[in-house]
């Protein structure tokens, strides 16, 4: 079985500031890894993804990841927040067998500050 | 364009009634999904399919009913069985064997009352 962790349901930055979105996962093969971002009503888009390989990810919008499988992490980053990342995040790892479902976590609002 | 349809948007029904949510996709993708979000609680996993005429239960499938005849096409049925059915309905689907990853429709908002 996996889980997810997102620790934080809300973060608050500055525009321009630096965004850290944390997330740790658990998982019993090696991990597929996600994150989505979700606008007001509408459904998610992925930002970026870890399969294999290089553990840092680099996504849309000027979001990177990076897997560090010794602490089980995948933390989201952006180096300067802009008013237009205010939304939601969700930190997705898969499972195991053909369907490979996701297992999500409880998501992350994201606030930019003027 | 490719993409996944749901509708409608909003839906309102009156407590007791069933009502069918659609999910259509032109992604010629062979899994499909239906997920529930609530505020705080993240998305959950109500029933998936792989294959025409095949599906599994998720995580909360107590309530809901779904059916595959298309591959396409991935409706789901919320029963006056189902307790809570006020929520956020996403729909996704993906190529099964690849990196899983999943595309999602823009989401049906269920209100009943």
């Amino acid at each position: 079985a996996q889980s997810v962790t997102q620790l934080g349901s809300h973060v608050s930055v500055s525009e321009g500031a630096l965004v850290l979105l944390r997330c740790n996962y658990s998982s019993s093969v090696p991990p597929y890894l996600f994150w989505y971002v979700q606008y007001p009503n509408q459904g998610l888009q992925l930002l970026l993804k870890y399969t294999t390989g290089a553990t840092l990810v680099k996504g849309i919008n000027g979001f990177e990841a990076e897997f560090k499988k010794s602490e089980t992490s995948f933390h989201l980053t952006k180096p300067s927040a802009h008013m237009s990342d205010a939304a939601e995040y969700f930190c997705a790892v898969s499972g195991t067998g053909s369907a490979r479902q996701l297992t999500f976590g409880s998501g992350t609002q994201l606030t930019v500050l003027p | 364009d490719g993409g996944i349809t749901q509708s409608p948007k909003y839906l309102f029904r009156k407590e007791g009634q069933n009502v069918t949510l659609s999910c259509e996709q032109n992604l010629n993708h062979d899994a499909m999904y239906w997920y529930r979000q609530d505020p705080g609680q993240g998305l959950r996993l109500i029933y998936y399919s792989q294959i025409v005429n095949d599906f599994q239960k998720g995580d909360i499938a107590e309530g809901y009913s779904v059916s595959r005849e298309k591959k396409e096409s991935f409706p789901l049925t919320v029963t006056s069985a189902q307790k809570n059915p006020t929520a956020f309905y996403l729909c996704a689907s993906s190529i099964v064997r690849d990196s899983h990853e999943q595309y999602f429709g823009p989401g049906t908002r269920l209100t009943v009352t």
